[in-house]
């Protein structure tokens, strides 16, 4: 069974703040994604990283695969209570046409 | 908006009552899911539907049904749920390609059941 450990589950910070959420897996994967689901609402797709070592910057958040695509990282810089959200993981088997979820980081950034 | 609406976002049922969850996506794909979301555990894939052709069922217990008519359309047929079945129930869609589905799915906001 392919999982994806996903850590810390939960994280409250101040505005401004960093912080930086993992991803892990003992499994490869073809390509990781990140999404951000808020109260109310479905997952919205962030980011797809594909290849080992890939960096991909959106704003104020950098999100990494690891070198042997095997985990993920999402740092989110200055953090802002408009990032308050739950952020899901989800790692893409080649062939199976799937995606496997990690349980999701839910973050809180207070004003 | 992401182009993927569902109906109703709220369900109230008991445990001997049929209802259905409605998905529908304005995105032009050709690949519709089902997923349910609880509290705590990841997100579970329930039925995958390619080009209106079942391609994946998760070992889902028979008292979900889904129907796929066209590729626009998703249904999930809910009757004689367990207490246990309440969770939230998110649709997707994705493009799809040859028949390989493309992996960037577009989710609709899910419905809210609880089965008392």
């Amino acid at each position: 069974t392919q999982l994806l450990e996903q850590s810390p589950q939960f994280l409250s910070i101040q505005e401004g703040e960093n912080l930086t959420v993992y991803c892990n897996s003992s499994s490869v994967f073809s390509s990781l994604q990140w999404y951000r689901q808020e109260p109310g609402e479905g997952p919205v797709l962030l980011v797809t990283v594909v290849t080992g070592g890939e960096v991909k910057k959106l704003k104020r958040l950098t999100f990494q695969f690891g070198d042997a695509r095997k985990d993920s990282s999402l740092h989110i810089t200055a953090a802002q209570p408009g990032d308050t959200g739950l952020y899901l993981c989800a790692g893409v088997v080649r062939g199976r046409g799937k995606l496997i979820f990690g349980q999701g980081t839910e973050l809180s950034v207070k004003p | 908006e992401t182009g993927v609406t569902q109906t109703p976002r709220h369900l109230v049922m008991g445990m001997t009552n049929k209802k259905s969850l409605k998905c529908e996506q304005h995105l032009g794909h050709n690949a519709m899911y089902w997923y349910k979301q609880s509290a705590k555990k990841p997100l579970e894939l329930m039925f995958v539907y390619n080009f209106k052709e079942q391609t994946e069922n998760n070992s889902v217990p028979s008292r979900f049904s889904p129907e796929c008519p066209n590729s626009s359309h998703l249904f999930l047929h809910l009757h004689t749920l367990q207490p246990e079945d309440s969770a939230l129930y998110l649709c997707a869609s994705s493009q799809s390609y040859a028949g390989f589905t493309d992996y960037e799915q577009y989710f609709g906001p899910g419905t809210r059941l609880t089965v008392t």
